[in-house]
């Protein structure tokens, strides 16, 4: 079956550290690949695209067909980044779209 | 739990036509919401709702229609279909106002194709 997997509910990171959200999806072909993001008590929100290869606020994420994984990085975390982060591949066809279950990053002080 | 239901998985409709698109969830949810995704846009909110008779505009509410009569269901009306409309749907729900403290949960989407 098609999946995407986001193996951490939960990550704690203190300030300063490097990010790494993990995302790994079972799609066949090239899906297009989204993070989200969702801060406390605001709507979900995109946070990049894979095509678009942008940073947004500090973030990137590498499509690895050989892994077929699409993590989120971040050099230097900020506490502005706790927020819940949903990876969404988007796939051709008549696949259905699954969302990863959501990884819930903390920034601790 | 079945958790976030959605029906149906997919429709073709022709300009002009109007339909409802199911949303429910076994949950106790209070906060329901809908999204639209489209390829190269990701999500956008259509509508969403924080409890039972409380219903109010996401960022793209034009040509759909909300109401929520019980905590479960949120159905999303499409009054007149216009091939702008085309997209895959989902519907989600969370506890409260999703954020750090709630998580959100996606139903399985519904695909509309307008003619």
């Amino acid at each position: 079956a098609q999946r995407v997997t986001q193996p951490e509910k939960l990550l704690s990171v203190f300030k300063g550290a490097p990010v790494e959200l993990k995302c790994n999806y079972s799609y066949s072909g090239s899906p297009e690949l989204f993070w989200y993001v969702q801060y406390s008590r605001q709507r979900l929100q995109l946070l990049l695209r894979h095509i678009s290869r942008e940073s947004i606020k500090g973030f990137t994420a590498d499509l690895n067909k050989g892994e077929t994984s699409f993590h989120l990085k971040k050099p230097f975390a900020q506490e502005e980044d706790s927020a819940m982060y949903y990876c969404a591949p988007l796939p051709f066809g008549n696949e259905k779209l699954t969302f990863g279950t959501g990884t819930r990053l903390t920034i601790i002080p | 739990n079945a958790g976030v239901t959605q029906t149906p998985k997919f429709q073709v409709l022709k300009t002009g036509q109007s339909m409802t698109l199911q949303c429910a969830q076994d949950m106790n949810h209070e906060y329901m919401s809908w999204y639209r995704q489209d390829p190269g846009m990701g999500l956008r909110l259509i509508h969403y709702s924080v409890g039972a008779g409380i219903t109010d505009q996401g960022e793209v509410p034009n040509g759909y229609n909300v109401s929520r009569s019980t905590t479960e269901d949120f159905p999303l009306r499409l009054l007149s279909a216009a091939p702008s409309q085309t997209s895959v749907y989902f519907c989600a729900s969370s506890r409260g106002l999703a954020g750090v403290e709630e998580t959100q949960y996606f139903g399985p989407g519904t695909r509309l194709l307008v003619l």
